[in-house]
């Protein structure tokens, strides 16, 4: 059964915290991808990872940055949490064949107090 | 203008009857299409992939016009477990990065 694995599904941190949120996939997959979800604008595109060490912008990079230093794990980081960063995060993997599937994590709701 | 806009609903529909709701894009170079479930609380999954010359799964019809940028979704002789919200998603590159719209909700009542 294919897995994407993210470390915490419940997280409460204060503001000005550096954060880390680990997602880990076992399918072999090149790309890896953080979006946010928030209600009424849906998953919205952080950065994502084509290959280890290689990592693109996405539509609402402020904030966060990534690290992909192994092809199963691609780590999103808040530099300093804010309040707006509360929210849903979600990690995904998929091929690297344009439009293969993409795999989900859990998700990890994030407060940010 | 964003990428890839959908009717949010929700589309209230009651069992067995059909429901069908479309997706714009903005990119006319988009090269791939979906459409992903996502339940309450959970993580999207696909539900199909969308070819152009049209697709079914089963109660499930997927259609791609090009011309006018739109895909479209129609559910037949809806089931309770329906319920949920439908994302379309559009990729624009060859890398595969996906680009969600917010979401329909369907509810399906007894």
């Amino acid at each position: 059964d294919v897995k994407v694995t993210q470390s915490s599904r419940y997280l409460v941190k204060r503001t000005g915290e550096k954060v880390f949120l680990e997602c880990v996939q076992d399918m072999d997959h090149e790309n890896m991808f953080w979006y946010r979800q928030d209600p009424g604008l849906g998953l919205r595109l952080i950065y994502f990872s084509y290959d280890v060490k290689m990592k693109e912008k996405g539509d609402i990079p402020e904030g966060y940055s990534v690290s992909r230093e192994k092809k199963e794990r691609f780590s999103l980081i808040l530099e300093s949490a804010s309040t707006n960063q509360t929210s849903m995060y979600l990690c995904a993997s998929s091929p690297s064949t344009g439009g293969g599937e993409a795999f989900f994590g859990q998700g990890t709701r994030l407060t940010v107090v | 203008r964003k990428e890839v806009e959908q009717d949010p609903g929700p589309f209230n529909v009651p069992e067995g009857a059909t429901v069908a709701f479309n997706c714009t894009y903005s990119n006319s170079a988009s090269q791939s299409f979906f459409w992903y479930r996502q339940d309450c609380r959970k993580e999207p999954k696909l539900l199909m992939s969308v070819y152009s010359s049209g697709n079914e799964d089963g109660r499930f019809t997927a259609q791609l016009n090009r011309a006018s940028q739109y895909i479209s979704l129609l559910i037949r002789d809806s089931k309770l477990s329906d319920s949920a919200t439908y994302l379309c998603v559009v990729t624009l590159d060859s890398w595969g990065k996906l680009q969600f719209g917010a979401g329909t909700q369907v509810v399906v009542t007894p």
